[in-house]
């Protein structure tokens, strides 16, 4: 049963505004999530993290916030460049274990 | 020299044959880790190494064997495959195997005929 879920396949918007990207999770033992982006034909490179201690966290334009009694989080990019057009996984582990469990991924399409 | 490199980036082979998947990592990590993507899945957990130990085996099929002869270097040996395992097969490494964040490499495509 999937834990990590990314109920969007994909996302276009315009240059400029903002990008929200969503993800729910069903293990309340989690408790570090990860956003990764894939461009076509390269590995999954990290973006962001969350300890589960925290309710945000920001690096520059991308900001990821989570809500732990939803089980839900979210990356925001502002503001979106065509640039950050690339396929974006959710991730989410507990920190004893080894396992990342990823999401099935959802493709950000930033249009000029 | 990118992070983690893998070789061949794309493979196709038939039922019978036996290929090895090779993975190199360059950022001096203690863990390394074989992942499967199919289309429309996300990705899979297959085998975990740490310090040249495997510490996790996803209940993979036999059929695929990993070997980690050092903490730089990781091998996915296939024999027998079937179509169904046509995927692509990304490599990652952390520093240590503990819920970290992982480096991955461009993965190999791989087609089973």
């Amino acid at each position: 049963d999937q834990q990590v879920k990314q109920n969007s396949p994909s996302l276009s918007v315009q240059e400029g505004r903002i990008s929200i990207l969503n993800c729910d999770y069903t293990n309340s033992m989690f408790d570090y999530f990860l956003w990764y982006k894939k461009y076509p034909a390269e590995g999954p490179t990290f973006l962001i993290s969350i300890s589960s201690i925290k309710d945000k966290n920001e690096d520059g334009r991308f900001t990821v916030f989570l809500n732990k009694s939803a089980k839900h989080l979210s990356l925001h990019i502002v503001p979106s460049q065509p640039g950050d057009s690339a396929v974006y996984f959710c991730a989410a582990s507990v920190n004893s274990g080894y396992a990342l469990n990823f999401g099935k991924g959802t493709s950000l399409l930033v249009t000029p | 020299e990118t992070g983690v490199t893998q070789t061949p980036r794309h493979l196709v082979m038939g039922m019978t044959n036996k290929k090895s998947l090779k993975c190199e990592q360059h950022l001096g990590h203690n863990a390394m880790y074989w992942y499967k993507q199919s289309a429309k899945k996300p990705l899979e957990l297959m085998f975990v190494y740490s310090l040249e130990e495997r510490v996790e085996n996803n209940s993979v099929p036999s059929r695929f064997s990993p070997e980690c002869p050092n903490s730089s270097h990781l091998f996915l040996h296939l024999h027998t495959l079937q179509p169904e395992d046509s995927a692509l097969y990304l490599c990652a490494s952390s520093q240590d195997a503990v819920g970290e964040k992982l480096f991955f490499g461009s993965g190999t495509q791989l087609s089973v005929l």
